[in-house]
């Protein structure tokens, strides 16, 4: 039973332009989101997190948008690079623990 | 510092073997977790430590020991593997003092078990 879900695995987006990046949780009980990228051969990189007391968080380029109602978060990435080109994981925490569920993945492709 | 550090970086061993994987943070952190990492999968939780102290395991199967000799150090000992664990072996760590906290990942441990 996956808890985090990526449903697109791969997204190509023009350099330049807006990459939006989705992730679907089914747990009401999570409360922390995190966002990773990841090279290969490399451990995840840690982006940008955002409470569920939050809807929003920015961090430069990226923005991280959460709606509890949906059950739905989804990092933006403007204006896309094409060092951005990497696997992006979405991670969730339930409050009061240390354990984090990991998404499925979506391999994003920023075309020069 | 930011940097998580794990050794080595391949390791091949066969079924009988005992072997060990490292990971080492000097970021003050009092959580740190192993994660398992299949090809196009993601992150599986393993195990975490937190000051010291085993707080989640799981489920995983006892041929894999994880240890904690001190704040900085975490251990996976490794003994009797199966083809099936061959993966990404991937070590994090958190500040521990409130559990909502980005993680800090090192490089992984690529297993091969033959």
């Amino acid at each position: 039973d996956q808890q985090v879900k990526q449903n697109s695995p791969s997204l190509s987006v023009q350099e330049g332009r807006i990459s939006i990046l989705n992730c679907d949780y089914t747990n009401s009980m999570f409360d922390y989101f995190l966002w990773y990228k990841k090279y290969p051969a490399e451990g995840p990189t840690f982006l940008i997190s955002i409470s569920s007391i939050k809807d929003k968080n920015e961090d430069g380029r990226f923005t991280v948008f959460l709606n509890k109602s949906a059950k739905h978060l989804s990092l933006h990435i403007v204006p896309s690079q094409p060092g951005d080109s990497a696997v992006y994981f979405c991670a969730a925490s339930e409050q009061g623990t240390y354990k984090y569920i990991f998404g499925t993945g979506t391999r994003l492709k920023v075309l020069a | 510092d930011t940097e998580v550090t794990q050794t080595p970086k391949h390791l091949v061993m066969g079924m009988t073997n005992k072997k060990s994987l490292k990971c080492e943070q000097h970021m003050g952190h009092r959580a740190m977790y192993w994660y398992k990492q299949k090809a196009k999968k993601p992150p599986e939780l393993m195990f975490v430590y937190s000051y010291e102290k085993l707080s989640i395991n799981e489920s995983v199967p006892s041929r894999f020991s994880p240890e904690c000799p001190n704040s900085s150090l975490l251990n996976l000992h490794l003994h009797a593997l199966q083809p099936e664990d061959s993966a990404l072996y991937l070590c994090a760590s958190s500040q521990a003092d409130r559990v909502a906290n980005e993680q800090f990942f090192g490089p992984g441990t690529r297993l091969t078990v033959l």
